[in-house]
Formats: C-alpha cells, structure tokens, sequence
C-alpha cells in the first residue's frame, strides 16, 4: 500500500521558476527520502532527511520535514528542462529495521525550455 | 558500469507463462530489494534479502512469486502462471548494510507484459 499523497500529481513549468512538490504520510518514520524518475527508468536517490531534521539543501534542492503535520516539501530552484521527471518521496518507517522505503504516487514536472 | 543491473530490461509473456528475473546487485552490497510499480504509481515493496537471507515478504507477493538469493550475490524473481495484473514494471535495489538510513541504489527495472 502506498503510504500517502503527493501533491500536485502534475506540475508544468518554465525554464528558470522553482518547482515546488509536497508529500504527506502517515507514520511514524525515521527518515525520508525523494527520488526522481525519468521516463521508463529506475530511481535516483536525491536527498534523504531524518525524523529530527527540519531542513535540508543539496544544490538545488530544498526539503523540509515537519513531523507533525507528516508532511515534505521539495523544492527545485531554477528549473532546468533535464529536470523533467517523476518525483517520489520515501518512507523508511521508524519501527521497522528492514530498510524498506514505502513510496507515494509521485509528482510528474515537466519543465518547458 | 558498477551500478544496479537487471535482465531483462523488456519482457513480453502469454497468461499462464513462468518467467524469471535477475538483478545484480552492486558489489559488496548486503541488502538487496524488490519492488514493483504499476503505471502512474509509486514503487510497492515486495521482498527483501539480508546477503542470502529473504527476511521479509509482502502481502503482494503471493504464492505464484519466489525470489531467491543463492550466495548472497545476485538474485532471481520468478513468477509462475502469470496473470495480466502482473503486468508492471520490477525494480530492483541494492544497499550496503541495510541501516534504515542507507542510500538505496535501483536498477533500471524489468518491465514486463502479460498478453
């Protein structure tokens, strides 16, 4: 089963504007992580953030965590076309030691030149 | 290439048929994932291996799947009698220890048609 919702479940965009990707769960967990797929491929991982972090950069990117509303955000800065993509965010559930992710429906962004 | 790689890439069956899958996990990597996706959604967890040992399994997986390990290097999903609604794409994922905070590396996939 799916473990929430991302929103909105598509995003199209210009070149050059900030892209922004929410997902919520409902668990507790001990982290989360986004992904990104292109077209038919496999996942790349993007960023992971832990339970007790709030926020966290990596380039571009921007996510944020507030456990009390079980919900992310993932921003990308200046939109590049090769950011076209399906967005997923993950799960890894607190109780659990197995390290499985538990994955929501995914944001599509498509990003015009 | 020293990434996650799996076999094949594309597979196209008739109802009834057995097929089977390989993933190549990355070298040195104890924890090796199953998951599959369905159009438009998100990756559904089904199995899990800790070297050669499947820990856990989900509910999705019904009696029709098994997935081995043999050596704890690379391992095989095989799905008999296969159904339409099996018909999704399976990916597979390596991690180096299976601490809940580790990265996990997917592969391509193996998108399979049951005609």
């Amino acid at each position: 089963s799916q473990q929430g919702e991302e929103d909105p479940q598509a995003l199209s965009i210009q070149e050059g504007e900030n892209a922004t990707m929410n997902c919520s769960y409902k668990t507790s967990i001990n982290n989360l992580q986004w992904y990104r797929q292109n077209s038919g491929r496999g996942l790349v991982h993007l960023i992971l953030i832990r339970s007790n972090e709030r926020e966290k950069h990596s380039g571009r990117l921007r996510v944020t965590l507030d456990t009390s509303k079980k919900s992310s955000s993932l921003l990308i800065t200046a939109s590049r076309a090769a950011d076209t993509a399906s967005y997923f965010c993950a799960t890894a559930v607190d109780s659990s030691n197995t390290g499985k992710l538990i994955f929501g429906q995914g944001t599509t962004l498509q990003v015009k030149p | 290439d020293t990434g996650v790689s799996q076999d094949p890439r594309h597979k196209i069956t008739k109802r009834g048929q057995n097929v089977t899958f390989r993933c190549d996990p990355i070298s040195e990597h104890n924890r090796l994932y199953w998951y599959r996706q369905t159009l438009g959604q998100g990756p559904e967890f089904l199995t899990y291996f800790q070297n050669e040992a499947q820990l856990e399994k989900s509910r999705l997986l019904s009696d029709r799947f098994s997935a081995e390990r043999p050596k704890g290097s690379f391992s095989t999903l095989e799905i008999q009698r296969t159904e339409q609604g099996d018909s999704a794409m399976y990916l597979c994922a390596s991690s180096p220890s299976g601490r809940v905070e580790d990265t996990q590396y997917f592969g391509p996939g193996t998108r399979l048609t049951v005609l």
